[in-house]
């Protein structure tokens, strides 16, 4: 069965960093691109960033510049480091694995979900 | 950047059909993904590459995309679909990944 969860999340000042974690099981993780996706409370889904299976990257101008995406095929781990942390950054951080290599292939499985919340 | 717009609510009684837009530029050039997203889960697609059902989703959804819309279209709608729906594509001139603004469907 496959299975994503995601851990991290919690409270953090602003300027605060925070790094989530995804840890992946019954798949190939290695074979697979994955995303990071966001919910802020009561709004919509925003995409974060994506990271392919050869390890390309790209990220959402929201976040580009303190975000920074990594995976760690040994541990069928995804990270998300989070740095300059803003009010605005406020949801919960889903995983999302991708239906193939490529990171723009459709998202089959997600996690439930980290809540990041920064506040003073 | 690439925008898909959504109507915020649509509304459909039981047995009836629902049909939730999604409004982009060109949006029938691309591929459209849709989830659903039910109050307190994470997010479901429900069809993805503009019309395919992935295993285990209902025949009762469907889907179309031509021209400037792309259309999820859920027949003999029942008091389990209602949730929020999302659209979504991959713009490729920024190697982004873009969401509708997502709609809710209530069910009479």
């Amino acid at each position: 069965e496959v299975q994503v969860l995601e851990s991290g999340g919690g409270l953090v000042q602003p300027g605060g960093s925070l790094r989530l974690s995804c840890a992946a099981s019954g798949f190939t993780f290695s074979r697979y691109a994955m995303s990071w996706v966001r919910q802020a409370p009561g709004k919509g889904l925003e995409w974060v960033s994506a990271i392919s299976s050869g390890g390309s990257t790209s990220y959402a101008d929201s976040v580009k510049g303190r975000f920074t995406i990594s995976r760690d095929n040994s541990k069928n781990t995804l990270n998300l480091q989070m740095n300059s942390l803003r009010v605005e950054d406020t949801a919960v951080y889903y995983c999302a694995k991708s239906s193939s290599s490529e990171p723009q292939s459709p998202f089959d499985y997600w996690g439930q979900g980290t809540l990041v919340t920064v506040s003073s | 950047s690439y925008v898909l717009t959504q109507p915020p609510s649509v509304s459909v009684a039981p047995g009836k059909t629902a049909r939730i837009t999604c409004g982009g530029n060109n949006i029938g050039s691309k591929s459209v993904h849709w989830y659903q997203q039910k109050p307190g889960q994470a997010p479901v697609v429900v069809i993805y590459y503009d019309s395919d059902r992935p295993s285990g989703i209902p025949e009762r959804f469907s889907g179309s995309n031509s021209g400037n819309t792309a259309t999820l279209t859920i027949s003999r709608v029942e008091a389990g679909d209602e949730a929020d729906y999302y659209c979504q594509v991959w713009d490729s001139s920024s190697d982004h990944w873009v969401f509708g603004g997502g709609t809710k469907l209530t069910v009479l």
